[in-house]
């Protein structure tokens, strides 16, 4: 069965860097793109961009240009979403989702909650 | 981009009751729109994909609508584990943006 299971939560200080995980298993890594998420209470959801894993492929949401940098390593079938610059705004729920092109998104991981704080 | 406004944003309901749950597109999406159900703290659970195709293994009480810029989710007999948030996602175009989500209550 699909599952994507990301990495823990993380407590950072303002202006460092986080990398968050996602990892794999139960299809093939390669053929499936991998979408991240940001939610915030209050702010809902919103996308942050996406990696095909086959070929390495990005696409970012205008907003998170700079912010946020996406890859992944076929060799564990892992993502991987850095976060760079963090103020208290980045504080959030991220979350991966693999997706098809011509449906969406369908499975989630569990979500890793950053919380940005000195 | 896209803007998704989704309607009501807190739900009041029963046990049995049918419930339905809009999101309005401010462009023509296709019927590229999705339906999720989040509980707290779990991950999104896919309900339904473009506009009205049933996830595999999701009861049929959840039925999905719509076309242009309306869709609807419609549950039609409310059971105890369907009181959770609900939100809908266009797929249509970049950036993908979701409506705000609507809580799902027993009243």
């Amino acid at each position: 069965q699909v599952q994507l299971q990301q990495s823990g939560a993380e407590l950072v200080k303002p202006g460092s860097s986080v990398k968050i995980s996602c990892k794999a298993s139960g299809y093939t890594f390669t053929s499936y793109d991998m979408h991240w998420i940001k939610q915030q209470p209050g702010n809902g959801l919103e996308w942050i961009g996406w990696i095909y894993p086959g070929n390495g492929n990005t696409k970012y949401n205008q907003k998170f240009n700079g912010k946020a940098t996406l890859t992944a390593d076929k060799s564990s079938s892992t993502a991987y979403m850095q976060l760079s610059s963090l103020t208290s705004e980045d504080s959030a729920v991220y979350f991966c989702a693999r997706a098809t092109r011509r449906t969406g998104f369908d499975y989630w991981g569990q979500g890793v909650m950053v919380t940005v704080s000195s | 981009d896209i803007q998704m406004t989704q309607s009501p944003s807190f739900l009041s309901a029963s046990v049995g009751d049918r419930v339905t749950i809009n999101c309005k597109a401010s462009q023509n999406i296709n019927k590229y729109l999705n339906w999720y159900q989040q509980k707290l703290g779990e991950a999104p659970k896919r309900l339904i994909y473009n506009t009205n195709n049933l996830q595999t293994g999701i009861p049929s009480r959840f039925s999905g609508s719509g076309s242009g810029t309306d869709y609807t989710l419609t549950i039609s007999s409310l059971q105890p584990e369907d009181f959770a948030t609900y939100f809908c996602l266009q797929h249509n175009s970049f950036p993908n943006t979701f409506g705000a989500g609507t809580k799902l209550e027993l009243k």
